[in-house]
């Protein structure tokens, strides 16, 4: 079984509409992120937890907010959908600072 | 501000022959540096990491990466390229790794394409 998943792996949506991402992983680690990747521009950092109790904007955090459920868990939420928002998804998590990224088989969001 | 770079987007090269994917950065203080790649309709998987120490990295599928100090760079090596090398290779950089600040940036990605 993969130790990092993610649920949906393709989603169409429409402009404005409510979408949740979801991550779960089996590593025991703490340290839990969300990318988005666009064509060009590479992985872009939206979240990050470093606990349960401790969630960080990243780069592009606008139009998005994130929940972390348990250790194991963390969603990603758009509000309210928008097309500039197509893209990508990868969740990823680490044990710690410095350390190994292990990223899930991303989210493929289609916003039309 | 702080940033990566890779400065190729696509690199062509034959079965058989060596093949270089660049990455140059520009952080504060010694941050630590990674290679990942990712094969179609998958998530990007660590191939190596610079620490400290010795300047040559080896890693995985006979990847090997050459840290350069003075002139920031990372760049990513192979003797011998297998069509099966063919992907999208990202460089990250993490840096302020010993602050609750710490960062982790990636370069824009080097679409790796290797001919028979």
């Amino acid at each position: 079984d993969a130790d990092v998943t993610q649920t949906p792996r393709n989603r169409i949506t429409k402009t404005g509409k409510r979408i949740m991402l979801e991550c779960s992983q089996t590593k025991g680690h703490d340290r839990m992120y969300w990318y988005r990747q666009d064509p060009g521009l590479g992985l872009r950092l939206i979240y990050y937890s470093f606990d349960v109790k401790d969630i960080n904007k990243g780069e592009i955090s606008d139009g998005y907010s994130v929940s972390r459920q348990a250790q194991a868990k963390f969603s990603l939420s758009l509000e309210s959908a928008i097309p500039n928002q197509t893209a990508l998804y990868f969740c990823a998590t680490s044990r710690g600072l410095g350390e190994t990224q292990y990223f899930g088989p991303g989210t493929r969001l289609l916003v039309l | 501000a702080q940033s990566v770079a890779q400065p190729e987007d696509q690199v062509n090269v034959a079965e058989g022959n060596p093949l270089t994917v660049k990455c140059t950065y520009s952080v504060s203080g010694n941050p630590y540096l990674f290679w990942y790649v990712q094969y179609p309709n998958r998530g990007l998987q660590f191939l190596l990491k610079y620490i400290t120490g010795d300047n040559l990295v080896k890693g995985s599928y006979g990847f090997e990466a050459e840290f350069n100090k003075s002139q920031t760079s990372f760049h990513l090596k192979k003797p011998s390229a297998l069509v099966s090398d063919s992907a999208l290779y990202f460089c990250a950089v993490n840096y302020g790794r010993f602050s609750s600040a710490s960062k982790i940036i990636f370069g824009s990605g080097t679409r790796l394409s290797i001919r028979p």
